[in-house]
């Protein structure tokens, strides 16, 4: 079975600074997509960022991007010019292309913008 | 502006009473996924469906929950009776089946007392 694992509860960052959240994954699996979904205070899921594991290519959305070390099986989040906005749990989830299709998700990581 | 809505968003409860769960997925999205969020479990898959079919439901206790696709533009999420322990957000996702990205709803925050 996969499995994510989140292993910074919880982080802290200083207004404009850079920070990045890590995370592990285990699969047998060759072919998947791995997630980093954003929790602010209001409960909604928003999606942050995705790659696909056959891409190399590090994915980047603005001022989020992703370190992706398929063989080291580890995903982490860097956010730059970090702003007050950003505050939240982030979740990394995996998920395979094809059969069941679920997310499984780590643990999150609690997020904290100091000004 | 296409979203997953959720209703109630609230709902405080008596153990032992009934408890449904209503989901409007993203019109056009054939899967829909059900997740219960807690602070000791984090976010677990409870069931999810394609084209209404249920195609799995085994994170859910099946002696008092229950999940229903009654037709494209509503599942809902049972349970009966209701549990302090089922305390949790649950969330509802659609996506489409071809797709990478799941959308979420904004959860119902049940508390059973």
């Amino acid at each position: 079975a996969q499995t994510v694992t989140q292993s910074q509860p919880e982080m802290s960052v200083q207004e404009a600074e850079t920070v990045t959240l890590s995370c592990t994954y285990d699969t047998s699996e060759s072919d998947y997509y791995l997630f980093w979904y954003k929790q602010p205070p209001s409960r909604q899921m928003i999606l942050v960022i995705r790659q696909e594991a056959y891409k190399q290519q590090n994915a980047t959305e603005n001022r989020f991007s992703v370190n992706f070390q398929k063989a080291a099986k580890s995903f982490s989040l860097k956010i730059s010019d970090s702003q007050l906005g950003d505050a939240a749990m982030y979740f990394c989830a995996y998920r395979t292309p094809r059969g069941a299709q679920k997310l499984v998700f780590g643990q999150g990581t609690r997020l904290t913008i100091n000004p | 502006d296409a979203r997953v809505t959720q209703t109630p968003r609230h709902k405080v409860t008596e153990m032992g009473q009934e408890v449904t769960m209503r989901c409007q997925p993203i019109l056009g999205h054939n899967t829909v996924f059900w997740y219960r969020q807690t602070m000791m479990q984090g976010l677990e898959l409870l069931a999810y469906f394609r084209n209404r079919a249920p195609l799995d439901d085994s994170g859910m206790p099946k002696d008092r929950f229950s999940a229903e696709m009654p037709d494209a533009t509503l599942a809902t999420l049972k349970i009966q009776p209701s549990e302090p322990r089922d305390s949790a957000v649950y969330f509802c996702a659609s996506q489409l089946v071809r797709s990478t990205e799941a959308f979420f709803g904004q959860g119902t925050r049940l508390t059973v007392v």
